[in-house]
């Protein structure tokens, strides 16, 4: 059956443009999960959904950081005014039920 | 988290056994520990988990310490396919804790 799928691969943009990214999940699959992994760094606990609320935020790195989930499925997260230190792959994952995460390929995010 | 730690980089010979450690001081009575391995430009793949007893699959072997607050990887024989970094990590509430991982050389 098909992954967990992110878009875009790759995004490359502007110091100070907005970037969207997006995560589709595993069908059926309530928990999702979004990193940051900086180049030779370990994963950054972002934030985490259980069906489309987020009870804890507090792991977005800075208030240019937001992330939404509708329908129980897709998930995007929307960084405002990048920043060269945002430059790093995020990665999504998806759970059936909190415990074992099926983790995307990443997007990419090169920051000029 | 400064609490979850693991070496930095380990060997093996090939079709030798290795053990992954990992020490999670602040782990609570209800969070399982999970192992995730990664290999270059893929997102982290699952390997194993486990609560309190030590748990077997077909990928690798954990054993969990008593009091719970390290617990081990284990591949029984290492082949070059599993050089890759290998996260443990621990779900508190609504955050989830990877280690900063340990990457794998595995030596023909």
């Amino acid at each position: 059956g098909a992954g967990v799928s992110q878009s875009p691969s790759n995004k490359v943009t502007e110091k100070g443009k907005d970037v969207e990214l997006r995560c589709d999940p595993i069908s059926g699959h309530t928990a999702l999960y979004w990193y940051r992994q900086s180049l030779g760094q370990g994963l950054e606990f972002l934030i985490y959904f259980q069906g489309n609320s987020a009870p804890d935020k507090s792991g977005l790195p800075s208030d240019r950081f937001s992330a939404e989930r509708t329908g129980g499925s897709v998930s995007t997260l929307t960084i405002q005014r990048t920043q060269q230190e945002d430059s790093a792959v995020y990665l999504c994952a998806s759970s059936p039920g909190g415990n074992i995460q099926y983790f995307g390929a990443g997007t990419r995010l090169s920051v000029l | 988290d400064a609490k979850t730690t693991q070496p930095n980089s380990m060997e093996s010979n090939e079709e030798e056994p290795v053990h992954l450690p990992c020490n999670h001081s602040t782990i609570s009575g209800t969070d399982y520990i999970h192992w995730y391995r990664q290999l270059p430009s893929q997102g982290p793949e699952y390997v194993i988990h486990g609560l309190t007893s030590n748990v077997n699959n077909r990928m690798a072997s954990l054993a969990i310490a008593e009091d719970r607050k390290s617990s081990t990887l284990i591949l029984h024989r290492a082949t070059l396919r599993d050089a890759a970094v290998y996260y443990c990590e621990k779900t508190s509430y609504d955050k989830v804790i990877f280690g900063p991982g340990t990457s794998l050389s595995v030596i023909p």
